[in-house]
């Protein structure tokens, strides 16, 4: 059963434009999301985590228990910003924490 | 000072071939992970081991074995390879399952 979901596989838009990736999460204890990203070639690396409550380049994420999401937002988007991005739940699993990964949303930023 | 190294960056081999991809950590954490990702760039979790317990995931062939001589190291050891194997597989840590997992560049594997 998918416990993350990212809907959309891709994602393009125009600098200046505001972003929004969206995550969904199925899990009935009390989640752990994170957001990472990978840039082109590059390692993944997080990018922000929910209990933090940071803003990082720019990017927020709300966690929404009602709706279960988690959604990724930037008001005004970068050409750097052009990446892969992965939400991620650390799921339970007997007694131990797995981390779980959204399949991921390329984001295009077009000059 | 590289928090999570992998060797090699690239490995090109037939099939049926073994090999090896090492990974060391150098944040003392406690757990450490194995990844796949395709060519979809979808990332999947092959292990999760700390030094009390190994995590499975069920789907990964029985030729797949994660080997840890201690807690900085966690190589994959992968029996006759296939086509199929061909991905990047990333190594990770964190500091307990709920922490932020901190990534290696990532070992490019080619099936020829």
């Amino acid at each position: 059963a998918q416990r993350v979901t990212q809907p959309e596989k891709l994602l393009s838009v125009f600098k200046g434009a505001p972003v929004e990736l969206k995550c969904n999460y199925s899990y009935s204890g009390s989640p752990e999301l994170f957001w990472y990203v990978q840039y082109s070639r590059q390692r993944l690396q997080l990018l922000l985590r929910h209990i933090s409550r940071e803003s990082i380049k720019g990017f927020t994420a709300d966690l929404n228990k009602g709706e279960t999401s988690f959604h990724l937002k930037k008001p005004f988007a970068q050409e750097e910003d052009s990446a892969m991005y992965y939400c991620a739940l650390s799921l339970s699993s007997g007694g131990s924490y797995i981390p779980t990964f959204g399949r991921g949303t390329s984001l295009i930023v077009h000059p | 000072d590289t928090a999570v190294s992998q060797t090699p960056k690239y490995l090109v081999t037939q099939m049926g071939n073994d090999k090896s991809i090492k990974c060391e950590q150098n944040l003392g954490h406690d757990t450490m992970y194995w990844y796949k990702q395709d060519s979809k760039k979808f990332l999947k979790i092959m292990f999760s081991y700390n030094n009390k317990e190994l995590i499975i995931n069920e789907t990964v062939p029985n030729r797949f074995s994660p080997k840890s001589p201690d807690k900085a190291h966690l190589n994959l050891h992968i029996n006759s390879l296939e086509l199929g194997d061909s991905a990047v597989y990333f190594c990770a840590s964190s500091q307990g399952g709920r922490d932020t997992q901190y990534f290696g560049p990532g070992t490019r594997l080619t099936v020829l």
